[in-house]
């Protein structure tokens, strides 16, 4: 049975701070992580994929992976009221086909 | 910058009635796909669909499910016969062959069963 466990949340940060958000899943196959984001009533967006071990930034945005660890994370520096919103951490299967955790819900406090 | 489309943003129907979803992929993609999220919970697979057929299916998508490329740009999703459990946000979305497997999501539908 595939997991992908997020901290529901709701995290609160205040506006300038680092967002700090968390992901583990339990297929040690799994290669490939994506982190979207979605806004209430709306369809996820992708922000971030990565593959390797290590650390990928993308402007304000940075992905962490440990496969050892079977753990994602995303960092949002600098975080801005527009980045309240629920991310969603998802992992690609065998099959091609995303199996995403429940969300982390972010409020960015101006 | 291209963008998965899909019609109508909102359905309502009524429970037993067939509904088709409709969605148009990113031009260049070639796997596309249809996730459900009931409110409140996690966005779910339902199917994937390459090179003219079905490459994987959930649970979720028992026979009352079925999709179709009925010409180059459009792909859709039918429920045969909805029941109000189907009520849920439709979401398509579509990558490219031999990419990174990025997967692009479209609006989305909300069906309503009721």
């Amino acid at each position: 049975q595939k997991e992908v466990e997020q901290n529901s949340g709701p995290l609160s940060v205040p506006e300038g701070a680092i967002a700090s958000l968390n992901c583990t899943y339990s297929d040690r196959g799994s290669q490939s992580f994506f982190w979207y984001r979605q806004y209430s009533g709306k369809s996820p967006e992708l922000i971030m994929s990565i593959y390797s071990n290590g650390d990928k930034e993308d402007g304000r945005f940075t992905a962490q992976l440990n496969k050892a660890s079977q753990y994602v994370s995303l960092l949002i520096r600098d975080s801005q009221p527009s980045d309240s919103a629920t991310y969603l951490c998802a992992v690609l299967t065998g099959a091609n086909n995303l199996f995403f955790g429940t969300g982390t819900r972010l409020t960015v406090i101006p | 910058e291209p963008e998965v489309t899909q019609t109508p943003s909102h359905q309502v129907t009524q429970m037993g009635q067939e509904v088709i979803l409709r969605c148009v992929p990113i031009s260049n993609h070639l796997y596309f796909y249809w996730y459900r999220q009931i409110l409140g919970q996690k966005v779910e697979f339902l199917v994937s669909f390459y090179n003219n057929e079905i490459s994987e299916k959930s649970e979720i998508f028992d026979d009352q499910f079925s999709v179709e490329r009925p010409d180059g740009s459009n792909f859709t999703l039918k429920i045969r016969s909805t029941k109000l459990e189907d009520s849920a946000m439709y979401f398509c979305a579509s990558t490219r062959q031999g990419s990174s497997y990025e997967q692009y999501f479209g609006p989305g539908t909300r069906l309503t069963v009721t």
